[in-house]
């Protein structure tokens, strides 16, 4: 079954500083692969996704990943911190063969002012 | 409403007592998922419906755990006997028929689970 791997359950940034959160993967087959937004008392909702068109996916709130095949990595990120980034941040990759998303364990971001 | 709707938002309940958990999804949508929240855990994925087919319960953490879905809208996760483990937030989520090849999965707020 295919799998990612988040490491660092909380990351702290400061307001305005690049924020850089790990995604890796495992996949015996090309992946779609996803990064999922839950702030504070809300639902999960969709940041970006790839299904094998343009590496470089832009997402909402100035978010973007790149897939990169040589490193099975998915990382996320945004070039200046907002104090309304404060979230918790899951990157999810589709097993095909059975319908549903896999979910890493989350990064919970902090921004310091 | 617009979104994905979940009841109760909160249910505290005391250890060997059943719980039932409700889902309503957003209209349309023929795909409906039940993940499980827990506290540094992510989100484990417990069952799967798409449409009239049978659901995919692999999931599903023991046989106290079940879910049904009733004319293909709302449904219901049952927890029998709680645990005091059981205790999490448990999420759901409804998508159109592709909803997991392209990532489009809508979310609901959870319905936190507190078991004594």
């Amino acid at each position: 079954a295919q799998s990612v791997t988040q490491l660092g359950s909380h990351v702290s940034v400061s307001e305005g500083a690049l924020v850089l959160l790990r995604c890796n993967y495992s996949s015996s087959v090309p992946p779609y692969l996803f990064w999922y937004v839950q702030y504070p008392n809300q639902g999960l909702q969709l940041l970006l996704k790839y299904t094998s068109a343009a590496t470089l996916v832009k997402g909402i709130n100035g978010f973007e990943a790149e897939f990169k095949k040589s490193e099975t990595s998915f990382h996320l990120t945004k070039p200046s911190a907002h104090m309304s980034d404060a979230a918790e941040y899951f990157c999810a990759v589709s097993d095909h063969g059975n319908n549903r998303l896999a979910f890493g364990k989350g990064n919970q971001v902090v921004v310091i002012p | 409403g617009a979104g994905v709707s979940q009841s109760p938002s909160n249910k505290v309940t005391e250890k060997g007592k059943d719980v039932e958990l409700r889902c309503d999804p957003i209209s349309g949508h023929t795909a409906l998922y039940w993940y499980r929240q827990s506290l540094g855990q992510g989100l484990e994925f417990l069952i799967y419906f798409q449409g009239n087919s049978a659901p995919d319960k692999s999931g599903l953490p023991s046989d106290r755990f079940s879910a049904e879905r009733t004319g293909g809208s709302v449904s219901t996760l049952t927890i029998q006997r709680t645990q005091q483990e059981d205790s999490a937030v448990y999420l759901c989520a409804s998508s159109l028929a592709s909803g997991a090849n392209t990532g489009e999965l809508f979310f609901g707020e959870g319905s936190r689970l507190t078991v004594l």
